[in-house]
């Protein structure tokens, strides 16, 4: 599709596990971005690559979350150890280098039982 | 440090009625850009707009239309004749840039808008 793609769209799992999301964005597209949408809330940054490079990663909450992108294409999303708190949408989004808009996946939703 | 305000949290209105979204920013920088997104039941974040700072002239698409005054860090979003399909989530956003380090953004919690039949 020509759109950012989210795998999966949901994911359900027991504390203490380990996730990984997947974001493919749209192609050609250097910049990408990791965001938390908790219900409710509008969504908060985690990370931006620039490239193959994590060129901000302020937005991360804690050491258990780590993002990789080492093709400069796909990113995954890892969380450790994963905790209750850690419910939400994460939504992935992309943009082209130069005065572009950023676009938004659909998300994937992940619920930690 | 990057602020956005939408001190609506939800607006209903009957389908044709105008409705407007306040937004409201807060920002050191002396450049940058504002957004606005929709994010209707289905869950994607939809690209609407973007305004920088050095342009100050109100846009107007199709039904839709955005007042940016940097007088009062305000940059509102009108939707005339509402129908029921706008019914959604609406995100004021703000970033320092468009890209670079300094392009993620800042949303506010947004604005729920259901439009009745």
């Amino acid at each position: 599709g020509a759109g950012v793609s989210q795998t999966p769209s949901n994911k359900v799992t027991e504390k203490g596990k380990y996730v990984e999301l997947r974001c493919d964005p749209i192609s050609g597209h250097t910049a990408l971005y990791w965001y938390r949408q908790s219900l409710g809330q509008g969504p908060e940054f985690l990370i931006y690559f620039q490239g193959t490079g994590a060129a901000d990663d302020s937005g991360l909450p804690n050491d258990r979350f780590f993002a990789v992108r080492p093709e400069g294409s796909v990113s995954t999303l890892k969380i450790q150890r994963t905790e209750r708190g850690d419910s939400a949408v994460y939504l992935c989004a992309s943009s082209r280098q130069g005065n572009q808009p950023q676009h938004f996946g659909d998300g994937t939703r992940l619920s930690i039982l | 440090a990057q602020k956005v305000t939408q001190a609506q949290t939800e607006i209903s209105v009957v389908e044709k009625e105008d409705v407007t979204l306040d937004c409201v920013y807060e920002t050191r920088d002396t450049t940058y850009y504002l957004f606005w997104y929709k994010q209707p039941p289905s869950g994607e974040l939809v690209f609407l707009i973007r305004r920088n700072s050095f342009d100050e002239q109100n846009e107007i698409s199709g039904r839709y239309s955005w007042n940016f005054q940097k007088s009062t860090s305000s940059f509102n979003f009108t939707i005339t004749a509402s129908q029921v399909v706008d019914s959604a989530v609406y995100f004021c956003a703000l970033s320092g840039a468009p890209t670079g380090a300094n392009s993620k953004l800042t949303f506010g919690k947004g604005i729920t808008l259901s439009v009745r039949p």
